[in-house]
């Protein structure tokens, strides 16, 4: 099947900084790629749509100046974590659409002190 | 967005058939049913897809009634390697967004 790759799998950050997570399709093309965030023994609420060349669309209750995402090729787009917070420690996962299927990445998991 | 509904959780002893089934009412006429595997800290893995009637793979089977409104995940003979969360989800087209419900938490034990 194919494969999305995410990375990093797990990050440790202090309050106050930036985290870039990225998610590439690695045998297949995207135009389209999705964000999603979990919470411990919850599932996953979709955050966002990414649409390669153009502008991402946000989930209602998602902060676009929080939570910004770049899909500026086929294979790859980026979720940038600006200024994080406690709050925002969370499983970030992306997937991608291949061949009807959506396929997922393995998750990052995102501390910050 | 067809809204699904699952059990929220199950519980089987290693070598039994598990069937894990869905709720979707409101389905669209162009929309697949496709169910994921996840494990803790993992992202969700894909098992089965289909649209009617029934399909196998070498994992699992999924049968889905005529009027598409529901549809039975089938685990033959689950080991404790399958104790994991499965999702039911329903949507159609490439760029289509799939809205996870609550899963169903499958404990397997001896």
């Amino acid at each position: 099947g194919a494969v999305v790759s995410q990375h990093p799998s797990r990050v440790i950050c202090k309050s106050g900084t930036s985290v870039k997570i990225e998610c590439r399709s690695l045998d297949f093309q995207a135009t389209t790629m999705f964000w999603y965030r979990q919470f411990p023994k919850k599932s996953l609420m979709l955050m966002a749509t990414s649409n390669e060349g153009s502008k991402a669309t946000y989930e209602q209750g998602v902060e676009k100046d929080k939570f910004l995402i770049n899909h500026a090729s086929l294979t790859l787009s980026t979720l940038t974590v600006t200024s994080a917070h406690p709050e925002d420690s969370s499983f970030y996962i992306c997937s991608a659409r291949g061949n009807e299927k959506l396929f997922f990445g393995s998750g990052t998991q995102l501390s910050v002190l | 967005l067809a809204k699904t509904t699952q059990p929220i959780s199950m519980d089987s002893y290693e070598g039994q058939e598990v069937n894990i089934t869905c709720s979707h009412n409101n389905i669209a006429t162009n929309d697949y049913i496709t169910w994921y595997q996840q494990f803790p800290s993992q992202g969700p893995r894909f098992i089965i897809q289909g649209y009617k009637t029934k399909v196998t793979n070498e994992v699992a089977s999924l049968f889905i009634p005529a009027d598409r409104k529901s549809s039975t995940l089938s685990l033959p003979r689950v080991s404790l390697s399958d104790t994991a969360v499965y999702y039911c989800l329903v949507g159609a087209g490439t760029a289509s967004k799939l809205t996870f419900g609550t899963g169903t938490r499958l404990q397997v034990t001896l």
